[in-house]
């Protein structure tokens, strides 16, 4: 396996479900991020987390709910979603160096949400 | 306030028809500017960064410019497989993990 990748790349889920996205990247990257991306706006950063540490949660419902175990993989928790909360999940990562560079960040496929 | 405009929304090109894809920005500091494209359900793909003004990057019929206020995705004699949606992102001084992105430019190339 080679770059980022999600899975599922499909979840069809009720508002009362719980259930959980997962992201590994194999580029030996510090950071990882959580993308929304809804049609026609731009990509909406939910989460990062620099080497395995949250350092950003942008005013996120409580409901999405993050987990980083390690530097290489990423989880996505969700419960109780509303149907606005489809949208394509997207998770990335990217390199932060010693004098506090980022690199470009690198996607996965995704993975397409849809709350009945 | 941190901001990046994409324009057209939508370009449609004849097969050999060369153009380019604006992208205008307003940030405090800039720290990379990048750009992607991403196919129909998938996750974006890096094409380039551009760290300073006066920078230019190829790759096949793409190339990328900066200045200080904006950047072009030039596309020479592109083809149908060079359709999809490009989008350009920018990371400010004022945010080590933050990507600005715009909402990008749908790109058709017709045969």
């Amino acid at each position: 396996e080679t770059g980022v990748t999600q899975t599922p790349r499909h979840l069809v889920m009720g508002m009362t479900n719980k259930k959980s996205l997962k992201c590994e990247q194999h580029l030996g990257h510090n950071a990882m991020y959580w993308y929304k991306q809804s049609a026609k706006k731009p990509l909406e950063l939910m989460f990062v987390y620099s080497l395995e540490e949250r350092v950003e949660n942008n005013s996120v419902p409580s409901r999405f709910s993050p987990e980083c175990p390690n530097s290489s993989h990423l989880f996505l928790h969700l419960h109780t979603l509303q149907p606005e909360d489809s949208a394509l999940y997207l998770c990335a990562s990217s390199q932060i160096t010693g004098s506090g560079w980022n690199t470009e960040a690198f996607f996965g496929q995704g993975t397409r949400l849809t709350v009945v | 306030e941190d901001q990046v405009t994409q324009s057209p929304e939508a370009l449609r090109l004849q097969e050999g028809e060369s153009s380019s894809l604006n992208c205008s920005y307003t940030v405090s500091g800039l720290r990379g500017l990048f750009w992607y494209r991403q196919d129909p359900g998938k996750g974006p793909e890096f094409l380039f960064t551009l760290y300073s003004a006066g920078e230019e990057k190829e790759k096949e019929r793409l190339k990328a410019t900066l200045t200080k206020k904006e950047s072009f995705l030039h596309i020479t004699a592109p083809k149908p497989e060079d359709s999809a949606p490009y989008l350009c992102a920018v990371r400010p001084a004022s945010g080590t993990y933050k990507y600005i992105f715009g909402t990008g430019t749908r790109l058709k190339v017709l045969a």
